[in-house]
């Protein structure tokens, strides 16, 4: 399967502290995408990153892709109350234009 | 003031019933997708439409089915055939760039309660 298996299932930090989340896969991919989602709400798309590129920044967003090792991690630097939230990764496989999601990371942010 | 519309919020649903779910986007896209969402679980496609007139099934469409008439809208039926439809489901839009999935947008979602 290409579902992506993330990393932790739920991580607790306070406001400032950086978060890290991990995202491992099985197959070849085209590119990996990044979503949060708030409690009850739509996804948002936060970053892509294509399989030939290793990092990308957005804002405090860091993502960086190994693909010799099949995974990937986002980093959310200095975080804050309203970060809180569901992180999922995304495969975007080498055939076909559809997306295979994992079961995400919860992210909470103390203040 | 563009997006991707779904309606209702909330559907109550009676056991043997089939309730269609909307899902309307004025973002110019060619693709539009259906997922459903289960407590504390990721995403699973149910179908999915690259074209008007045209849909493929995603790895759970037993018990749904849609349609694709116009490019705007792609609306979900949830049938009595589905044997746990209660879930939080979400409609996604995207651009299609060859065959490579970019970006998806999403809507609001719809939770169907099954009474």
């Amino acid at each position: 399967s290409q579902q992506g298996e993330e990393d932790p299932q739920a991580l607790s930090i306070q406001e400032g502290e950086n978060a890290t989340m991990n995202c491992s896969y099985k197959t070849s991919i085209n590119n990996l995408q990044w979503y949060r989602q708030n409690s009850g709400r739509g996804l948002v798309h936060l970053i892509l990153i294509r399989s030939n590129e290793r990092e990308k920044h957005s804002g405090r967003l860091r993502v960086t892709l190994d693909t010799s090792k099949k995974s990937s991690s986002l980093l959310i630097t200095a975080s804050r109350a309203a970060d809180t939230a569901s992180y999922f990764c995304a495969i975007g496989g080498e055939y076909g234009n559809k997306l295979v999601f994992g079961a995400g990371t919860i992210l909470r942010v103390k203040s | 003031d563009g997006g991707i519309t779904q309606s209702p919020k909330y559907l109550f649903r009676k056991e043997g019933q089939n309730v269609t779910l909307s899902c309307e986007q004025n973002l110019n896209h060619d693709a539009m997708y259906w997922y459903r969402q289960d407590p504390g679980q990721g995403l699973r496609l149910i179908y999915y439409s690259q074209i008007v007139n045209d849909f493929q099934k995603g790895d759970i469409a037993e018990g749904y089915s849609v349609s694709r008439e116009k490019k705007e809208s792609f609306p979900l039926t949830v049938t009595s055939a589905q044997k746990n439809p209660t879930a939080f489901y979400l409609c996604a839009s995207s651009f299609v760039t060859g065959q490579r999935t970019g970006e998806q947008f999403f809507g609001p979602g719809t939770r169907l309660t099954v009474l």
